[in-house]
């Protein structure tokens, strides 16, 4: 399984945080893995964001759970992520990954797109 | 703070062994959720280390091995070599939280 972010690397605060991720050499439309979002501020720690399974059901971080949506496109092996009213807080590396729906760990990654909220 | 707590810094020298703590609660590890482990080299995505406390994906050299008892877990490394310098995080599942947690990430120096 091969996942790829895509977006723009600079936001506003007064717009919306949106990251797409594409999904390649797997099952993307059946059961195996959450899709999920994870990000890393500069220098930090990883923060789990969410995740959605292929049925459209998502969860979220419940500290973010208020300015986050995840949602997914089955027939483009896609699936985004939508941060409203971002602030230079939400400047990281985001990464896309799968999480495994019988392990519970994330089994692939993708490579990372750097984010920074500013005006 | 993170749900779950490791050291900020382990360092050792080549050869060595090396152990990273991983600490949680009754809500995450001690609930008897699985800890699992990734190594995030330098300028590069986290990589899966070791999954469902001591199981290591093909590829993973078995110099690094998983252990869990009660509410906390370790990552060991024997063998260090200098290519081993990295950041290493733990994961579980939090029942409180309803939700994937991380440790803060250890930083592993090769002297």
């Amino acid at each position: 399984v091969q996942l790829q972010e895509s977006g723009p690397g600079l936001v506003k605060p007064s717009q919306t945080l949106s990251l797409t991720c594409t999904v390649s050499g797997g099952s993307f439309n059946s059961a195996g893995y959450y899709w999920s979002w994870v990000r890393q501020h500069p220098g930090k720690g990883l923060e789990w964001i969410g995740y959605i399974y292929y049925s459209g059901t998502a969860y979220y971080n419940p500290s973010l759970k208020s300015r986050v949506a995840i949602s997914i496109d089955t027939s483009k092996n896609q699936f985004s992520l939508r941060v409203s009213s971002p602030t230079a807080a939400d400047t990281a590396v985001y990464y896309c990954a799968a999480f495994s729906d019988n392990g519970d760990y994330f089994d692939f990654w993708g490579q990372g797109s750097l984010v920074t909220v500013s005006s | 703070q993170s749900v779950l707590t490791q050291p900020p810094s382990v360092s050792g020298t080549p050869g060595q062994r090396v152990t990273i703590s991983c600490t949680g609660s009754r809500s995450n590890i001690g609930a008897g959720y699985d800890v699992h482990w990734y190594q995030q080299l330098p300028g590069t995505a986290p990589k899966l280390l070791i999954y469902g406390n001591s199981n290591r994906p093909s590829g993973v050299p078995d110099r690094f091995s998983g252990s869990k008892s009660g509410t906390s877990a370790s990552l060991a490394i024997t063998g260090l070599q200098a290519e081993d310098e990295a950041d290493f995080y733990c994961q579980s599942y939090d029942s409180s939280l309803r939700g994937v947690v991380f440790g803060g990430g250890t930083k592993l120096t090769v002297l």
